[in-house]
């Protein structure tokens, strides 16, 4: 299995709702990542987990609250969210973390929040 | 700080003729540069990165460390190659490793 899936594809979600974001690899890859996409525009790096471990959090709100449960999956839990929130949510992941290893992107979880 | 431009948001091109996507980069230490596509309906992808060397589906890419730039290249486009293309950067050192900064992305319309 050489993808990177999500699910769900559309997510549609109210201001006060919770809502999890679930990513899975079964490559192997010991690096998993979080990029938010708004229209138009180029990915924009949300966090970076290394061995299951946090490594990045590029100054996130706290209402996007990342897991790594196991090397295979990692999940974003959404709470309170803005409007302006709402976006293209990417994962991707990599053998390692270092420089020069290749991402694998998922296809997304388009995102609106109502 | 790590930054990519790409100037121009819109390439359109007839079939046949050269194409080249322009990249440059700011990075004061020795960078590792990419080039994603992402087609119509489909997940974003890795085309090339500087280190491989390598052509792919004819495109190529060299990294001017004296002009900062990577652009993307291929003699004589095809209509399948229609895409946005982002230029990305991945920094050194254990706190930068791996994290791509975009470019802003170049949409590619090549016209029959």
């Amino acid at each position: 299995d050489t993808e990177v899936t999500q699910t769900p594809k559309h997510l549609v979600m109210g201001m006060t709702n919770k809502k999890s974001l679930k990513c899975e690899q079964h490559m192997g890859h010991r690096a998993m990542y979080w990029y938010k996409q708004k229209a138009k525009k180029p990915p924009e790096l949300m966090f970076v987990y290394s061995y299951e471990k946090l490594s990045i959090n590029e100054s996130v709100p706290s209402r996007f609250s990342p897991e790594c449960p196991n090397s295979s999956l990692l999940n974003l839990h959404l709470h309170a969210l803005q409007p302006e929130d709402s976006a293209l949510y990417l994962c991707a992941s990599s053998q390692e973390r270092g420089q020069g290893y290749e991402q694998y992107f998922g296809p997304g979880t388009r995102l609106t929040v109502t | 700080a790590q930054r990519v431009t790409q100037p121009e948001k819109l390439l359109s091109v007839f079939k046949g003729a050269p194409v080249e996507l322009k990249c440059n980069y700011s990075y004061s230490g020795s960078p590792e540069l990419f080039w994603y596509v992402q087609y119509s309906r489909q997940r974003l992808q890795l085309l090339l990165r500087h280190i491989s060397r390598e052509s792919i589906k004819g495109f190529t890419a060299d990294l001017n460390k004296g002009e900062t730039s990577f652009h993307l290249k291929k003699p004589f486009a095809q209509e399948e190659d229609s895409a946005m293309y982002y230029c990305a950067l991945s920094g050194e050192g254990s706190n930068a490793g791996n994290m791509l900064t975009f470019g802003g992305g170049t949409r590619l319309m090549v016209k029959p």
